[in-house]
């Protein structure tokens, strides 16, 4: 079956730095692969999401990019803000309705 | 923007007994699933349920789950004797057909 790998499992960044999230997968299947962000005791909650027929997908200060070929896609987040603070979840999956699979987070922390 | 609910947010138990979580999903979505994150760690899949029957199930989803749509609204999961190790964080989603999988707020079980 699918395995996400995620790493790091902590990131510190200055307010206005960027930050990277990196995640692997395993299963050559795997065309979907959505971003969530839980912030401490709330439910996950969709940031961005990419499918498979596209490298690079932007939203404001987010983007997701993706290479296939080497079964690995990221995160980036410019001009980080203290509301950025959270856990990042990476995540893994055939098509949007079936099982995610998800990386262990990363707990992104930006300091004013 | 309509959202998944969950009830109730908090349930706690005696080690043995019944407990039955409860989620709205959003009404027109057709797949469900429920997933469950243990205390620090990564959300994990138990089910998914599509077309009034489970469409797929992980190994943690043993014979001491159920899950249940009795009306057009509600989506169960029952856990029939639950152990000290049933204690988690557990998430209910929901999506339409290849799309994004929203999440609920989230039922915190603890098992005494």
């Amino acid at each position: 079956g699918e395995n996400v790998e995620q790493h790091p499992s902590t990131l510190s960044v200055q307010e206005g730095d960027s930050a990277v999230i990196k995640c692997t997968y395993s299963d050559s299947a795997s065309n979907y692969f959505p971003w969530y962000k839980q912030e401490l005791g709330k439910r996950p909650q969709l940031i961005i999401d990419i499918r498979s027929n596209v490298g690079e997908k932007k939203d404001q200060r987010i983007a997701v990019t993706l290479n296939k070929t080497a079964k690995h896609f990221s995160l980036h987040i410019t001009e980080t803000q203290p509301e950025d603070s959270a856990v990042y979840f990476c995540a893994a999956t055939y098509s949007g309705n079936t099982p995610l699979v998800f990386g262990k987070g990363t707990r992104l922390s930006v300091i004013a | 923007e309509p959202e998944v609910t969950q009830t109730p947010s908090h349930q706690v138990t005696q080690m043995g007994q019944e407990v039955i979580l409860r989620c709205v999903p959003i009404s027109n979505h057709l797949y469900f699933y429920w997933y469950r994150q243990i205390l620090g760690q990564k959300v994990e899949f138990l089910v998914s349920f599509y077309n009034n029957e489970i469409s797929e199930k992980s190994e943690i989803f043993d014979d001491q789950f159920s899950v249940e749509r009795p009306d057009g609204s509600n989506f169960t999961l029952k856990i029939r004797s639950t152990k000290l190790e049933d204690s988690a964080m557990y998430f209910c989603a929901s999506s339409l057909q290849t799309d994004q999988q929203y999440f609920g707020p989230g039922t915190r079980l603890t098992v005494l």
